[in-house]
């Protein structure tokens, strides 16, 4: 299986900051990561795919990066709705596997 | 595009089963396979299977090997999601989506195991 260590568990920021998150593969892969932001009640929303393909509809402050087996998700100016919780997921090979969230909190 | 939607919420008791469906439309159901995740509550998500629609191919993680069966009724475009032997452990949302990496999700399914 090929573990997901995300990073940080939990960052608190404020509106106009920039932050990165990220997530380590236990085993190096083809950039087949996608990211999501969920907020509670709500299913996951696909932000990145590939690893840094932007989804349709994302804004451009949202970035993804890296490959084999660290990757990043950037948020260059934090707007207020960007608190929610952020995951990694990677759709390389079975099983299947999301890291374990960063919540992301206002200061 | 493409809309998945999910029945209602679920009780079951424990040692009991329940099933979930997922109905798709807006797409050709046999062109991308239906996985299944869940989230327990204040939990991250969990990957769980996943079913190709076109043959009935199925893909488990190895914890819902036996009890978890993955199921699809092509004439109808419904994907299920059966799981038996409920614990406590189990109350979560299920969410079906379409294809790997995928932007289109279920609303997700409330299961909640209770006596």
């Amino acid at each position: 299986d090929i573990q997901m260590t995300q990073s940080p568990s939990t960052l608190t920021a404020s509106v106009g900051d920039r932050v990165n998150i990220t997530c380590r593969a236990g085993q190096s892969f083809d950039n087949w990561l996608a990211w999501y932001q969920q907020k509670p009640g709500k299913a996951p929303k696909l932000l990145i795919y590939r690893a840094s393909n932007l989804d349709n509809g994302v804004p451009s402050r949202f970035g993804g990066s890296g490959s084999g087996t660290e990757f990043t998700l950037t948020i260059s100016a934090l707007q207020p709705d960007d608190f929610a919780t952020y995951y990694c997921h990677q759709y390389h090979s079975y099983p299947y596997t999301f890291g374990q969230g960063t919540k992301l909190e206002i200061k | 595009q493409g809309q998945l939607v999910q029945s209602g919420a679920e009780v079951g008791k424990p040692g009991a089963s329940v099933t979930v469906s997922c109905k798709v439309s807006g797409y050709t159901f046999s062109d991308f396979y239906i996985h299944w995740v869940r989230q327990a509550p204040g939990q991250g998500l969990e990957w769980m299977g996943c079913i190709d629609p076109n043959s009935g191919d199925t893909k488990y993680a190895e914890k819902f090997k036996g009890r978890v069966t993955l199921t699809r009724d092509t004439s109808i475009t419904t994907a299920y999601m059966a799981i038996s032997s409920l614990t406590s452990d189990d109350t979560a949302v299920y969410f079906c989506a379409r294809g790997s990496g995928s932007r289109w999700w279920g609303q997700g399914t409330l299961v909640i195991v209770s006596s």
